[in-house]
């Protein structure tokens, strides 16, 4: 079965310091991963995912992720803070294709906090 | 393209009664799943479909059932709802291969 680990549940920067936001997966195949970011009281929205290639993949809102195989990590960065990045994060991985279903498995989600 | 609509988006349910919660999608996506929201556990998997006139159990299905009579609709039902069952609601749709999941805003349920 896959998992997915967030550590953190909470993680407060100040404005202008580095965001780090950390992922670990565990899953039987190569995996397909993604970064959701919720405002408060909205939905779940897109911010990257790695499918395949490049293992560096940029996303909205100056958003990165590293995919590492050899660490099972997938942990998102932004160099720069900024007061709107506040929300809650959620790492997720895809169902390995043989399954059928194609669902996510989401991690716990971390809560980013930017003081002023 | 209004792409995931959720309703109602809140609702207060006494314990034994019964509600649907309806999801509809403009993306004409084949998957379209059913997750709830808890604090500190991340979203999990409800009910899914993988197509019209088809739906399979997900990770935490007991009390729920679910309908899939038209492609673009997707149905959450809760025959006799229970305190346990108070959450937030998430309907979401994809392509599937490796396309993400399009997520509705929610439907955020208290079973008294």
């Amino acid at each position: 079965a896959q998992s997915v680990t967030q550590l953190g549940s909470h993680v407060s920067v100040s404005e202008g310091a580095l965001v780090l936001l950390r992922c670990n997966y565990s899953s039987s195949v190569p995996p397909y991963l993604f970064w959701y970011v919720q405002y408060p009281n909205q939905g779940l929205q897109l911010l990257l995912k790695y499918t395949t290639g490049a293992t560096l993949v940029k996303g909205i809102n100056g958003f990165e992720a590293e995919f590492k195989k050899s660490e099972t990590s997938f942990h998102l960065t932004k160099p720069s803070a900024h007061m709107s990045d506040a929300a809650e994060y959620f790492c997720a991985v895809r169902d390995p294709p043989d399954t059928g279903r194609r669902a996510l498995t989401f991690g716990s989600g971390t809560r980013l906090q930017v003081q002023p | 393209n209004a792409g995931v609509t959720q309703t109602p988006k809140f609702r207060v349910l006494k314990t034994g009664q019964s509600m649907t919660l309806l999801c509809a999608q403009d993306m004409n996506h084949e998957y379209m799943y059913w997750y709830r929201q808890d604090p500190g556990m991340g979203l999990r998997l409800i009910h899914y479909s993988v197509g019209e006139g088809t739906t399979a159990k997900g990770e935490v299905p007991d009390g729920y059932n679910v309908s899939r009579l038209k492609k673009q609709n997707f149905l959450l039902g809760l025959e006799s709802a229970a305190p346990s069952q108070t959450s937030v609601y998430f309907c979401a749709s994809s392509e599937g291969g490796n396309t993400e999941a399009f997520f509705g805003q929610g439907t955020r349920l208290t079973v008294v």
